[in-house]
């Protein structure tokens, strides 16, 4: 069975504060991909993005940067110098090998920046 | 490239009535997902297609809940009769599985309130 867990519910900044996401994930696939979604208030689910197993190497992308860490099955997410339209809820999901994209998702974590 | 298209946006029904949600997944996805996210929680899938047939339909409420992909390519989503625990927004999503790099594009989902 699969498994993502994103302990924490709600956070709160202010706009500019760099802020992280926690994601812990369970599989017995060996091979896996994560992911990560944002939802803003419109509601439609935007890819931000996916990573494979066999790489831990970790990634930025403008202020988004992640880090994937596979001894402790963490893909961590963080924002820097957050913004007022970061604010959204935002899903860490899992798909096995022999799932295709088929995801288990997190509960989400509602980020809300205040100016 | 359009996206996957939802109807209805939104929906209320008083509980006991019946309502169907339909899905027109990207143009050359095989693969067509339900999702049922209840407010506050991650989606949970439904059901996956492959072209016409199921892959996994082992969370769908049977007992209410129906769901057929003809032809391959559009799906309807159909609760009969429905009950409050029901209100929840239906995504459906699409994915071009078989390519290495599973990815999946969500619509932007029907809001179903039963009252």
């Amino acid at each position: 069975a699969q498994k993502v867990t994103q302990a924490q519910t709600e956070i709160s900044v202010v706009e500019k504060e760099d802020v992280t996401l926690d994601c812990v994930y369970e599989t017995r696939d060996t091979t896996y991909y994560l992911f990560w979604y944002k939802q803003p208030p419109s509601g439609e689910l935007v890819f931000l993005i996916r990573r494979n197993s066999f790489d831990e190497q970790n990634e930025i992308s403008g202020r988004y940067s992640w880090n994937f860490q596979k001894s402790t099955s963490s893909f961590n997410f963080t924002i820097t110098a957050s913004q007022v339209v970061d604010s959204a809820v935002y899903f860490c999901a899992l798909s096995g090998i022999n799932s295709g994209s088929r995801l288990t998702f997190g509960e989400g974590t509602q980020l809300t920046v205040n100016p | 490239e359009a996206g996957v298209a939802q109807s209805p946006r939104y929906k209320i029904i008083e509980k006991r009535q019946s309502v169907a949600f339909w899905c027109n997944p990207i143009s050359g996805h095989a693969t067509l997902y339900w999702y049922q996210q209840i407010l506050g929680q991650g989606p949970k899938l439904l059901i996956q297609f492959q072209n016409n047939g199921v892959v996994d339909d082992s969370q769908l409420p049977k007992d209410r809940f129906s769901a057929e992909r003809l032809k391959g390519v559009d799906s309807t989503l159909k609760i009969q009769p429905a009950k409050l625990e029901d209100s929840a927004v239906y995504l459906c999503a699409s994915s071009l599985d078989g390519v290495g790099r599973p990815h999946c594009t969500f619509g932007s989902g029907t809001r179903l309130t039963v009252v």
